[in-house]
């Protein structure tokens, strides 16, 4: 089955610093890569997704990257600001198998120093 | 913007007692899932159900754990015989299509599941 590795597990920075978080997954198969926030004690929110037909995907401060021969992709936060402190989850699914559980990373503790 | 809702938000048990935790999808939405966290873990995958069937399920999903969806609205998750182990947040999700291309899975706020 999949595996996901995150890294790293905790990551601090000053406020207006970037972020980058990485996974690598193990699945070949897998195409599609969503990255999920989480704040503690709610539920993950869906921040940005990317597709294996698309390197790269922008959505305002927030931007992901994949390279599908090294099977890795990751999450760059710009500009960062506090209430981006939270844990970031990657996942990965393979949608053309139709393996459309995700299956998640280990997470990543983003603390955004003032 | 529609939500998908659980009930309850906390649920204490005792070991050996049956759960039903439940879950209503966003009304349009055609998969639907359960996952689990325990307490500063990640998020595992335990089963999703379309078209009235289980699609896939992981190893976690064993004998002791069963879904349904007894209306148009609701999908549930019976924990038959609880165990310590089973305490963990519990997220239901949901997704708009079948289709190959689309996957944006939405979770709801979850079930916090306490095994005494």
């Amino acid at each position: 089955g999949e595996n996901v590795e995150q890294h790293p597990s905790t990551l601090s920075v000053q406020e207006g610093d970037s972020a980058v978080i990485k996974c690598t997954y193990s699945d070949s198969a897998s195409n599609y890569f969503p990255w999920y926030k989480q704040e503690l004690g709610k539920r993950p929110q869906l921040i940005i997704d990317i597709r294996s037909n698309v390197g790269e995907k922008k959505d305002q401060r927030i931007a992901v990257t994949l390279n599908k021969t090294a099977k890795h992709f990751s999450l760059h936060i710009t500009e960062t600001q506090p209430e981006d402190s939270a844990v970031y989850f990657c996942a990965a699914s393979s949608l053309d198998t139709g393996r459309r559980a995700l299956t998640f990373g280990s997470g990543t503790r983003l603390q955004v120093q003032p | 913007e529609p939500e998908v809702t659980q009930t309850p938000s906390h649920q204490v048990t005792q070991m050996g007692q049956e759960v039903i935790l439940r879950c209503v999808p966003i009304s349009n939405h055609l998969y639907f899932y359960w996952y689990r966290q325990i307490l500063g873990q990640k998020v595992e995958f335990l089963v999703s159900f379309y078209n009235n069937e289980i699609s896939e399920k992981s190893e976690i999903f064993d004998d002791q754990f069963s879904v349904e969806r007894p209306d148009g609205s609701n999908f549930t998750l019976k924990i038959r015989s609880t165990k310590l182990e089973d305490s963990a947040m519990y997220f239901c999700a949901s997704t708009k299509t079948s289709g190959s291309s689309y996957n944006e899975q939405f979770f709801g706020p979850g079930t916090r599941l306490t095994v005494l």
